[in-house]
């Protein structure tokens, strides 16, 4: 069974710093890892995607994550916080159909 | 290009009702997924269509929950009667048809039930 733990359920940065979003996984296959984005009254979005073609994934609106299969992780940042970041992020695991399991999510706050 | 949509965005109705929601996914995705968040976890699995046949429906919390999809295009989820853990947010997802488990999924707004 895979899982997806999201360490912090709510993180606040302020304007300008980095942005860190913790996300843990445990996969008894090589796993394929997302984050997503949801902005409130929308769906969820697509920010980046780990399909095992390269350890650093490069996501829209300047994030990017690391895949570390020794720590089972894949953490989510950004150099610079923006108040538009403002957002849930999810971080999900996928099966070999498709089904995704997702983390607990974590609000981000950004603050002037 | 539209992307998934879903209706209505918001219901509220009475326990032991029934409640349809409707998903529109990108045109031409044959794969169509349902999930559920529950207020304060995690958004869960429901079911899984590749064009009108249910390829997986583990996800699904009980007999109460009906979903079809007719002709491969929009799907409905039917919730008979409904219940008080029934309330959330219902988020419908959209794929292209293709082998692996890297396709990105296009999710909807999602609509939100709450069952009183």
């Amino acid at each position: 069974a895979q899982s997806v733990t999201q360490l912090g359920s709510h993180v606040s940065v302020s304007e300008g710093a980095l942005v860190l979003l913790r996300c843990n996984y445990s996969s008894s296959v090589p796993p394929y890892l997302f984050w997503y984005v949801q902005y409130p009254n929308q769906g969820l979005q697509l920010l980046l995607k780990y399909t095992s073609a390269a350890t650093l994934v490069k996501g829209i609106n300047g994030f990017e994550a690391e895949f570390k299969k020794s720590e089972t992780s894949f953490h989510l940042t950004k150099p610079s916080a923006h108040m538009s970041d403002a957002a849930e992020y999810f971080c999900a695991v996928s099966t070999s159909y498709g089904k995704l399991t997702f983390g607990q999510g974590t609000i981000l706050t950004v603050h002037p | 290009e539209a992307g998934v949509t879903q209706f209505p965005s918001h219901s509220v109705i009475e326990k032991g009702q029934t409640v349809t929601l409707r998903c529109d996914p990108i045109s031409g995705h044959d794969n169509l997924y349902w999930y559920r968040r529950v207020m304060g976890k995690e958004i869960k699995f429901l079911l899984h269509f590749v064009k009108e046949s249910k390829q997986d429906e583990s996800g699904m919390p009980n007999n109460r929950f009906l979903a079809e999809r007719t002709g491969g295009t929009y799907s409905t989820l039917k919730v008979q009667p409904a219940e008080l853990e029934d309330s959330g947010v219902y988020f419908c997802a959209s794929s292209p048809l293709k082998t692996g488990a890297d396709d990105t999924q296009y999710f909807g707004p999602g609509t939100r039930l709450t069952v009183l």
